[in-house]
């Protein structure tokens, strides 16, 4: 498609379970970035790709966070034994290049219920 | 470190009027400002981009921003506001030594009819 697709765009799960939330950035991207927002927040950094290299993951929360890009395109943010504070919606974008001033094209985003 | 204030939680401005939400950086050097716009439900969609040069910026759906070394600030303007511009207004600050964005908590704007 023409823009970055996340899905399930809702997902509702009991405290304790893993979740995958996927990300397919725009054809040709190579920067994939994940970004997670609360409620009446603006978007906080978690981790970013360039390719399949996670260059940076210094905003993940704690090690039940865990990223992945293995071909470079297609990205899944996996959360293990989730918490009520992991309830948020959680978006992707992606950019051309790598380079910081590069504009983000962000998805739609998943938002996330913690039962 | 980077940082972005928004003063302004929420605008009620009238149709037709003019609109100015206030953006404030935090940043060492010459920073790369993003002012994004997004609509209940769904994800962020870019309005306008500084890197350098002239610091009056057009964007997308009749918006400007006016980057303001002195005073740290990248303020959106619009002269007419319309029903449509209704939504979550972020603006964001990007460093040339790092990937990150780092945004602003963001401004609700509400339109009177």
């Amino acid at each position: 498609g023409a823009g970055v697709s996340q899905s399930p765009r809702y997902k509702v799960a009991k405290r304790g379970q893993d979740v995958a939330l996927r990300c397919d950035p725009i054809s040709g991207h190579v920067s994939l970035f994940w970004y997670q927002q609360a409620l009446g927040q603006g978007p906080e950094f978690l981790t970013y790709f360039q390719n399949e290299a996670q260059l940076d993951k210094s905003g993940l929360p704690s090690d039940r966070f865990f990223a992945e890009r293995p071909e470079g395109s297609v990205s899944t943010l996996k959360i293990q034994r989730t918490q009520q504070e992991d309830s948020a919606v959680y978006l992707c974008a992606s950019s051309s290049k790598g380079y910081s001033n590069q504009p983000q094209h962000f998805g739609d985003g998943t938002r996330l219920s913690i039962l | 470190a980077q940082s972005v204030t928004q003063p302004d939680i929420h605008i009620t401005v009238s149709e037709g009027a003019s609109l100015e939400l206030r953006c404030n950086y935090s940043y060492g050097a010459t920073p790369y400002l993003f002012w994004y716009v997004q609509s209940p439900g769904q994800g962020l969609q870019l309005l306008l981009k500084y890197f350098s040069g002239d610091t009056l910026v057009q964007g997308i759906k009749g918006f400007e921003a006016e980057f303001k070394r002195s005073q740290s600030s990248f303020n959106l303007r619009k002269p007419s506001v319309h029903w449509s511009d209704a939504a979550e207004y972020f603006c964001a600050v990007a460093g040339n030594t790092g990937n990150q964005f780092y945004f602003g908590t963001g401004t609700s704007l509400t339109v009177i009819p």
